[in-house]
């Protein structure tokens, strides 16, 4: 079963970087056709995709946040990172990562991490 | 960006009864749309993919139809463990994929 366990600060100032890192286990992160991404929610509001990465560390990003958005992956420890750099209020939200299968159905994100919150205050 | 428009934005109905959420896209989509089911606390779960399609493990009682720009998620008979935020998804063009807002279904 693939399970994705997201970690990292739950507390960022404004205009520092958020980080955060998510362990996948029960699959490869270098299998081939899987993206792993990250999306957020904003508190009582919707989901929006931040970005996804393969394993070679082909990078897409949300246009709208493409200026600020850094993803990295780590095939030896079979993880993979978000940096948001120059963060605001408007950043705080729990933090999803995600697989997406693109070689099989159902090519959408089917699992998911736990989430983390991460608030923007000083 | 393709924008998902969601209603209603609660619906309100009692165990047993037939639920009928709709997601309407700002352009085609073709098949290209997916539901999640959403529970307080707990990250969203894939429910139907390219529109009509039960993912692994999802009873019966839900489905999906609809292409183009209007899509219905049915849900046959409610059971208790139903009441939770369902969200629509598109892959159709992308970046970025993007989601509607949500429908809550809430107990009456």
């Amino acid at each position: 079963q693939v399970q994705l366990q997201e970690s990292g600060p739950g507390l960022v100032k404004p205009s520092q970087t958020l980080s955060l890192t998510c362990t996948v286990s029960g699959v490869s992160i270098s299998t081939g056709g899987n993206y792993w991404s990250w999306i957020r929610q904003h508190p009582e509001k919707g989901l929006e995709w931040i970005a996804y990465i393969s394993y070679s560390g082909s990078a897409t990003y949300n246009p709208s946040l493409k200026s600020r958005v850094t993803m990295s992956v780590d095939t030896s420890k079979n993880q993979f990172s978000l940096k948001l750099s120059s963060v605001t209020a408007a950043d705080t939200a729990v933090y999803y990562c995600a697989r997406y299968a693109t070689n099989s159905p159902p090519y959408y994100f089917d699992f998911w991490g736990r989430g983390t919150l991460v608030t923007v205050s000083s | 960006e393709i924008v998902l428009t969601q209603s209603p934005a609660i619906l309100s109905l009692s165990p047993g009864e037939r639920a009928s959420l709709s997601c309407r896209a700002s352009q085609s989509v073709a098949y290209y749309l997916a539901w999640y089911q959403q529970k307080p606390g707990q990250a969203p779960r894939l429910l139907i993919y390219d529109a009509s399609n039960r993912a692994t493990g999802i009873p019966a009682r839900f489905s999906g139809s609809g292409s183009g720009t209007d899509f219905t998620l049915t849900i046959s008979s409610l059971e208790p463990e139903d009441f939770a935020v369902y969200y629509c998804q598109q892959r159709s063009d992308w970046p970025p994929y993007t989601f509607g807002q949500g429908t809550k279904l809430e107990i009456k």
